[in-house]
């Protein structure tokens, strides 16, 4: 009854490959995104998808491509793997509305390490 | 830009103490949300409390509560009755207008048996 998954968990590749990371989520929401942790433990938006909308873009290469089938799958491609990517990334869900609903819920997180 | 600072890295705590985790923010939204999360050492983000721009009252979840200071831009997470499982990374976040969440840089806490 997990409520954000994300796979793969750990994902090791060489520089230059091409990877891809899924995201679910069950809670109904309308909203999707994606953050990266660096190695200092910052979070940063990346993208945000709202009824398989893109509505959030940020500052981000476009090695990195986020697509929605549907509101309840956000997924992120990323082309020709660099050193820099090495990373948690976080994939969120909320309910766009007032108050506390706004919440984001968080998967667990997809540890990438290129070498 | 949204600003959200967090001035202490890390904080010891003796168990069944509370805790005080500072968290200001800057922003020129009327309306805003703060959040906070913990991060155990297992990696998963876990919410915990959420308080909005708009309400007059401090946020309460169990042992955890806030100390809402709309005027100074300030929101500190109160850790009532420490346990050892509360020490974690934990985060403040703000949700602006663009229903982004700003973090800060995070309070790694941990507690002393």
């Amino acid at each position: 009854d997990t409520a954000v998954s994300q796979t793969p968990k750990y994902l090791v590749t060489q520089m230059g490959n091409d990877k891809s990371i899924k995201c679910e989520q069950n809670l109904g929401h309308d909203t999707m995104y994606w953050y990266k942790q660096d190695s200092k433990k910052f979070l940063k938006i990346m993208f945000s998808y709202n009824n398989k909308e893109l509505i959030i873009n940020e500052t981000v290469p476009n090695r990195f491509s986020p697509k929605s089938p549907d509101k309840a799958h956000l997924n992120l491609h990323i082309n020709s793997l660099e050193l820099g990517d090495s990373a948690v990334y976080f994939c969120a869900s909320s309910q766009v509305g007032v108050g506390q609903q706004e919440t984001q819920y968080f998967g667990p997180g997809t540890r990438l390490l290129v070498l | 830009a949204q600003k959200i600072t967090q001035t202490q890295p890390g904080m010891f705590v003796q168990e069944k103490e509370a805790v005080t985790l500072d968290c200001t923010y800057d922003t020129s939204d009327q309306s805003y949300g703060l959040f906070w999360y913990k991060q155990p050492s297992s990696g998963e983000m876990i919410f915990l409390i959420y308080q909005g721009s708009y309400d007059e009252q401090n946020a309460t979840e169990g042992r955890y509560s806030l100390n809402f200071q709309k005027a100074r831009k300030s929101t500190n997470l109160v850790i009532s009755a420490s346990q050892l499982g509360d020490s974690a990374m934990y985060f403040c976040a703000m949700r602006d207008d663009d229903y982004k969440l700003s973090f800060g840089a995070g309070t790694t806490v941990t507690v002393r048996a």
